[in-house]
């Protein structure tokens, strides 16, 4: 069964400064892929980044990163220059190959609050 | 380019009874999936549809069903309400041939129960 663990509490970020938001995952599916959303007060969940288990390289996508590290099931979102906009949930959620990308498990989320 | 789009935006119904809500994907996207957020907790995959047929299950009872119609778009049926049904409920879509492409949200409808 796939899992996502996200257990930061909340957080607390200076408006320009860089925040990494951490996440684990567990399968034995050796094709995956790994997404980080954004949730803000309004509901909808927003398309931030994406990272195969076959990617060579970290995925990046304008201020955002992903750290990922397979030998650790770890894909940790780097938000750099925090912008107060940044202010939302954050999920990390994964796909396997058996369903495709069409099917989500997501982890509990992090709170970031940017602070002027 | 209309992103995707779910109907009603809230919702307040009373223990027992039947809900239906809607969704649009965006264009061009043939596939729709839908999820249920409790509050304080990430989404929960309940099932998707691609031609018509549900395609996928999560684990929800049967209480929960689904349809999409010729032009893509959904219902989600929620029969016999329960307090735990009160949630967020997202509508995702995608192409079923989408690749590493990623799933579009809507803004969700929020359902309470009483």
């Amino acid at each position: 069964a796939q899992k996502i663990t996200q257990t930061q509490p909340g957080m607390f970020v200076q408006e320009k400064e860089a925040v990494t938001l951490d996440c684990t995952y567990d399968t034995s599916d050796p094709s995956y892929g790994l997404f980080w959303y954004k949730q803000p007060s309004s509901g909808e969940m927003i398309f931030l980044i994406y990272q195969g288990s076959y990617d060579q390289q970290n995925a990046t996508e304008g201020r955002y990163s992903l750290n990922f590290q397979k030998a650790r099931k770890s894909a940790n979102l780097v938000i750099s220059a925090s912008q107060l906009g940044d202010s939302a949930m954050y999920f990390c959620a994964m796909s396997t190959g058996t369903y495709g990308n069409n099917r989500l498990a997501f982890g509990k989320g992090n709170q970031v609050v940017v602070i002027p | 380019d209309a992103g995707v789009t779910q109907s009603p935006t809230h919702l307040i119904k009373t223990r027992g009874q039947q809900v239906t809500l809607r969704c649009s994907p965006k264009s061009g996207h043939d596939t729709v999936s839908w999820y249920q957020q409790a509050l304080g907790q990430g989404p929960q995959f309940i099932f998707q549809y691609y031609e018509e047929e549900e395609r996928q299950r999560g684990n929800f009872p049967d209480r929960f069903s689904g349809h999409q119609f010729p032009n893509y778009s959904s219902e989600l049926n929620v029969n016999a309400l329960l307090l735990g049904d009160s949630a967020l409920y997202l509508c995702a879509s995608s192409l079923v041939r989408g690749g590493d492409s990623p799933l579009h949200f809507g803004n969700g409808t929020r359902l309470t129960v009483t």
